[in-house]
């Protein structure tokens, strides 16, 4: 199948700074990506979905200006998380689709102290 | 809107005893079912999928699921559980759009 990668694995930031995370696809060019959060012992929560050369689509309650995300091209996708919260502590989640099959990446652990 | 209903958050079963992992969705037009698990600290791993055909499809590490179009049901099973597939199970219906919508997962323990 399909490898997507993501990357940090785990991150640990200060409260008031910004972390990227990357998603990228390593064989297929993914036009759509789609991000989730995840709480402990939770399911996945999606944020929003990442098209390629356009604007995000971000569901209901989630902050655009927080999570910003950007699909330059068609194999990669980021997450920025800005100015960070403890409350933005989570595991974050991509994945890209293609032929009616979801491959995702490993998860970012991020940590806000 | 499409959703996905696991009814079970935890399910134990002993080594080498046959389970099942329940599922039931609701979507408009012929749905596309997943399996997926998960272990600590991990993403998802593809276990299996229902498109079209068969109904009883077969996946990854001995599971297979069986799509049943009047229950709206598409139950995990394995024939011997082992203690490695210990982890979370992820039942997901995916739209036309091509986004997932998740179940709540379950826990899977298997007990030695």
């Amino acid at each position: 199948g399909a490898v997507v990668s993501q990357h940090p694995s785990r991150v640990i930031c200060k409260s008031g700074t910004s972390v990227k995370i990357e998603c990228r696809s390593l064989d297929f060019q993914a036009t759509t990506m789609f991000w989730y959060r995840q709480f402990p012992k939770q399911s996945l929560m999606l944020m929003a979905t990442s098209n390629e050369g356009s604007k995000a689509t971000y569901e209901q309650g989630v902050e655009k200006d927080k999570f910003l995300i950007n699909h330059a091209s068609l194999t990669l996708s980021t997450l920025t998380v800005t100015s960070a919260h403890p409350e933005d502590s989570s595991f974050y989640i991509c994945s890209a689709t293609g032929a009616r099959e979801a491959f995702f990446g490993q998860g970012t652990r991020l940590t806000v102290v | 809107a499409q959703s996905v209903a696991q009814p079970e958050d935890q399910v134990n079963v002993a080594e080498g005893n046959p389970l099942t992992v329940k599922c039931t969705y609701s979507v408009s037009g012929n749905p596309y079912l997943f399996w997926y698990v998960q272990y600590p600290n991990r993403g998802l791993q593809f276990l299996l999928k229902y498109i079209t055909g068969d109904n009883l499809v077969k996946g990854s590490y001995g599971f297979e699921a069986e799509f049943n179009k009047s229950q709206t049901s598409f139950h995990l099973k394995k024939p011997s559980a082992l203690v490695s597939d210990s982890a979370l199970y992820f039942c997901a219906v995916m739209g036309g759009n091509e986004k997932l919508t998740f179940g709540t997962g379950t826990r899977l323990t298997i007990i030695p």
